[in-house]
């Protein structure tokens, strides 16, 4: 289809191990952001590529999560040695606008468990 | 930093009853100031949006009217469906900052 991809769509790990989640986003689409959303609560920000360039990592919780969008197209988004509080929804949106403040399309996420 | 408070939910309505859920922000500058909507089984979709003071955003019947001067942006539905029944999310963006910024969503189930 035409919307923005999200695979796998449900992940479950062992604590310790380390997983990889990607993002298809529609086609044309400069800009790129992954959020973070917990049980009841609303999408956190993660971090936000403008084309292959990430401009914005100031959400990753810690140096064990790692996002990449090496040819402006395709993320992936990296968790090593996942933990327990990592359990969560992973939201990959795109914005045709290069500044990153027109409409979001989001794909419908990744959910992780960590057990 | 920037914030969204939304109502709290959940919200439970009878069909054709009046919807408001009640958005506030914080930031800095001007943001633009947008409505989610996220059905069951589904990933979220722009429901409406406002880029500056004053303006009304609209969609499917619903409405909602950027105020600085309250920094709201109240969501309104006149007479709501069975159909409506979702999670609603308030969000801004500032136009320095690129991200989004989420409040943490009201549950709005509508009853025949």
């Amino acid at each position: 289809g035409a919307g923005v991809s999200q695979s796998p769509r449900y992940k479950v790990a062992k604590r310790g191990q380390d997983v990889a989640l990607r993002c298809d986003p529609i086609s044309g689409h400069v800009s790129l952001f992954w959020y973070q959303q917990a049980l009841g609560q609303g999408p956190e920000f993660l971090t936000y590529f403008q084309n292959e360039a990430q401009l914005d990592k100031s959400g990753l919780p810690s140096d064990r999560f790692f996002a990449e969008r090496p040819e402006g197209s395709v993320s992936t988004l990296k968790i090593q040695r996942t933990q327990q509080e990592d359990s969560a929804v992973y939201l990959c949106a795109s914005s045709l606008d290069g500044r990153g403040t027109g409409e979001l399309f989001f794909g419908e996420g990744s959910r992780l468990t960590v057990l | 930093g920037d914030s969204v408070t939304q109502m709290e939910g959940p919200v439970t309505l009878s069909e054709e009853a009046f919807l408001t859920i009640n958005c506030t922000y914080t930031a800095t500058g001007y943001p633009s100031l947008f409505w989610y909507v996220q059905y069951p089984g589904e990933g979220l979709q722009l429901l409406l949006k406002a880029t500056k003071a004053d303006d009304k955003g609209s969609n499917k019947g619903f409405e909602a009217t950027y105020r600085k001067e309250t920094t709201s942006f109240h969501l309104e539905k006149g007479s709501v469906q069975v159909s409506d029944s979702a999670v609603y999310f308030c969000a801004l963006t500032n136009t320095n900052a690129g991200k989004s910024t989420f409040g943490d969503g009201t549950t709005l189930t509508v009853k025949p």
